[in-house]
């Protein structure tokens, strides 16, 4: 079993709808990331997140450490938030990161 | 700021040949890292950096090696290339505890 799962593995979604990408991992972390690829391979930090929620624009990251799941919500989804979303932990504060699968979404016009 | 660069972008390698792929960043971070990604798997780190002169092994180390001469610099050395390391390759960066920039990749076909 991998230790980042993420669900689901494909997304799609009509332009405006409310998206919410999980993540579960099943070790102690210091910190959980939240990353984009774009389409032509790009890889962009979102977000950075130990406890709580963190906001920027239409992206939403929470965390929930008692629980070992964070998610990651987009609203009002455009077609230019067509991606791959990755979530990776740090197990011990070393910056050395576990990733998961990745999330493929597609928003249609 | 180029913020992390990597060359090249594309290679095809023949089974037993030697390349170097080279990642230049130029925010001054102190900790650098190569990882691969394979289809349908999550990237897997192979070597990283918390300064020049200090390296360590990753998740997957065996077939690489890297050097840390520089802040700047952290090429990434692949010895006999086999079948098994086609894959693309990131270079990312860092501050300690902070998030991770990441290099365009290389796109490396063994063949």
């Amino acid at each position: 079993k991998n230790e980042v799962e993420q669900s689901p593995q494909n997304l799609t979604a009509q332009e405006g709808e409310f998206i919410t990408i999980n993540c579960s991992y099943s070790v102690g972390i210091s910190a959980l990331h939240w990353l984009q690829q774009h389409p032509g391979g790009g890889i962009v930090s979102l977000f950075m997140l130990s406890s709580g929620k963190k906001k920027h624009g239409r992206l939403i990251a929470t965390i929930n450490i008692q629980e070992k799941h964070s998610s990651l919500h987009i609203t009002a989804s455009h077609p230019r938030d067509s991606a791959v979303y990755i979530c990776a932990v740090d197990r011990d504060n070393t910056d050395k990161l576990i990733f998961g699968t990745g999330t493929r979404l597609q928003v249609f016009p | 700021n180029a913020g992390v660069t990597q060359t090249p972008k594309f290679r095809i390698l023949k089974i037993g040949q030697s390349m170097t792929l080279q990642c230049t960043q130029d925010m001054n971070h102190n900790y650098m890292y190569w990882y691969r990604q394979d289809p349908g798997m999550g990237l897997k780190l192979i070597y990283y950096s918390v300064g020049a002169g200090i390296t360590d092994k990753g998740e997957v180390p065996n077939g690489y090696n890297v050097s840390r001469s520089t802040t700047e610099d952290f090429p990434l050395r692949l010895e006999l290339a086999a079948p098994s390391q086609t894959s693309v390759y990131f270079c990312a960066s860092s501050y300690p505890g902070y998030e991770q920039f990441f290099g365009p990749g290389t796109r490396l076909t063994v063949l």
